[in-house]
């Protein structure tokens, strides 16, 4: 069946640096690939999303690309910001009705 | 941006006890769900709802779980008798219908803890 299979955490990264969290996925037809946001205390939140193979999602400086030859949506930010410490989700959606979601990558960011 | 809420944040039973989590959609959105994360596990599909009936539902909905929209604004999920396995972080999320606005909105969540 589909799934996401997302990068374990934590990550601790100092403010500036160069962030990558890994994501693949396995899917039977053309997926939706999707990162989500959870700050503390709030739900998850659309960070980007990308629709078919080769588009780029991005938003707030981040980035993933869809890659259908390695079955994988990385996602990127060139310079952290502490403001960016949260927990990050992959997800996918085959149908548009369901959606599958990785287990979460927290992302400490320290000043 | 408009939200989901769900009510309590927190919700901490007994075993055996009946629970009932609640959520008020989005007001224009006509799909809905509930998702569950056990601590360090996967963000796991419970349920989608639509037109007043389940869409689909995942092999842990079992007969311990019921899922109801009694006035037209809220979405609640019954956990009838609960076992110790069902602590977890429960999502509502809730979308519009169209396939070409595939966003998901999340509620902030309710922590059952089961004793």
């Amino acid at each position: 069946g589909d799934s996401v299979t997302q990068m374990e955490g934590p990550v601790t990264l100092s403010e500036e640096a160069f962030l990558t969290i890994n994501c693949t996925y396995t899917a039977t037809g053309y997926p939706s690939l999707f990162w989500y946001v959870q700050y503390p205390g709030e739900g998850l939140q659309l960070l980007l999303k990308a629709t078919k193979a080769d588009d780029k999602g991005s938003n707030k400086g981040f980035e993933a690309t869809y890659r259908k030859e390695t079955t994988s949506f990385h996602l990127e930010k060139g310079s952290v910001q502490v403001s960016d410490s949260a927990v990050y989700f992959c997800a996918l959606s085959d149908t548009g009705n369901q959606f599958y979601f990785g287990t979460g990558t927290s992302l400490t960011v320290i000043p | 941006e408009p939200e989901v809420t769900q009510t309590p944040s927190h919700q901490v039973t007994q075993m055996g006890q009946e629970v009932i989590l609640r959520c008020v959609p989005i007001s224009n959105h006509l799909y809905f769900y509930w998702y569950r994360q056990i601590l360090g596990q996967k963000v796991e599909f419970l349920v989608s709802f639509y037109n007043n009936e389940i869409s689909e539902k995942s092999e842990i909905f079992d007969d311990q779980f019921s899922v109801e929209r009694p006035d037209g604004s809220n979405f609640t999920l019954k956990i009838r008798s609960t076992k110790l396995e069902d602590s977890a972080m429960y999502f509502c999320a809730s979308r519009r219908l169209d396939r070409e606005d595939e966003k998901l909105f999340f509620g902030s969540g309710t922590q059952l803890s089961v004793l």
